[in-house]
């Protein structure tokens, strides 16, 4: 497998520009994980999925952020309007079920967005 | 005071030292993760442990449930190990897939 495929890697943007980042976890996982990681903050949770349906979401800053899972190999972080407090790099991360919690976190490269 | 705490911040070593990496938290826990993030960005997972210690090539993680205290060990360490090094852990009774993040351990090794 080629692991956790995520696009754009890099995205440079102006305010106000809706942003969408897409990810490919790996064939057979069963969650799902959107994470954002920042200088200040470090990596922090924002949404993750089960079999496709959003579990929790209470990371999710604002609803500016949206996410979507719509079949297992495929799912969408979207930001609009976007705005420079969303600079970070944004990291896709799948993984198994395991013992009734989640397993061995594979992460994709991460996508970088700068908002101007 | 956040729930997972790292130290040190920064670590510098020669090549060939062995290295500690310390993790603390405050909550109960039913899982730890260790993961490495290199130069470039990307990130690896190293190790999930509930108890015990684990083995894997040079790395060796131990975790004490009862001290709420895990290390993540680097013996005979080299250039390539510079990397952050981060714990994480999943709360109990938090929603499943909810880690922890630790703010993570910068390593570099000199050669």
């Amino acid at each position: 497998d080629a692991g956790v495929i995520q696009s754009p890697r890099h995205e440079v943007t102006e305010m106000g520009q809706e942003v969408t980042l897409r990810c490919k976890p790996i064939s057979g996982h069963d969650y799902l994980f959107w994470y954002r990681q920042t200088m200040m903050r470090g990596l922090e949770l924002l949404i993750y999925f089960n079999n496709n349906v959003p579990i929790d979401d209470s990371g999710m800053p604002e609803d500016r952020f949206s996410a979507k899972m719509p079949n297992a190999s495929f799912s969408t972080l979207k930001i609009q309007p976007s705005e420079p407090r969303d600079s970070a790099v944004y990291f896709c991360a799948s993984s198994l079920v395991l013992a009734g919690r989640t397993g061995e976190l594979f992460f994709g490269e991460g996508s970088r967005l700068t908002v101007l | 005071k956040n729930e997972v705490e790292q130290s040190p911040q920064n670590l510098t070593a020669q090549e060939g030292e062995f290295i500690t990496i310390n993790c603390s938290y405050s909550v109960g826990i039913s899982a730890l993760h260790w993961l490495q993030q290199h130069p470039g960005g990307g990130i690896v997972s190293l190790f999930m442990l509930s108890s015990g210690k684990k083995k894997h090539g040079r790395l060796i993680a131990t975790i004490n449930i009862q001290e709420k205290h895990s290390s993540l060990h680097i013996t005979a360490s080299h250039p390539r190990d510079s990397a952050v090094y981060i714990c994480a852990v999943h709360r109990n009774g938090g929603s499943q897939g909810n880690l922890i993040f630790g703010k993570g351990t910068k390593l570099s090794v000199k050669p």
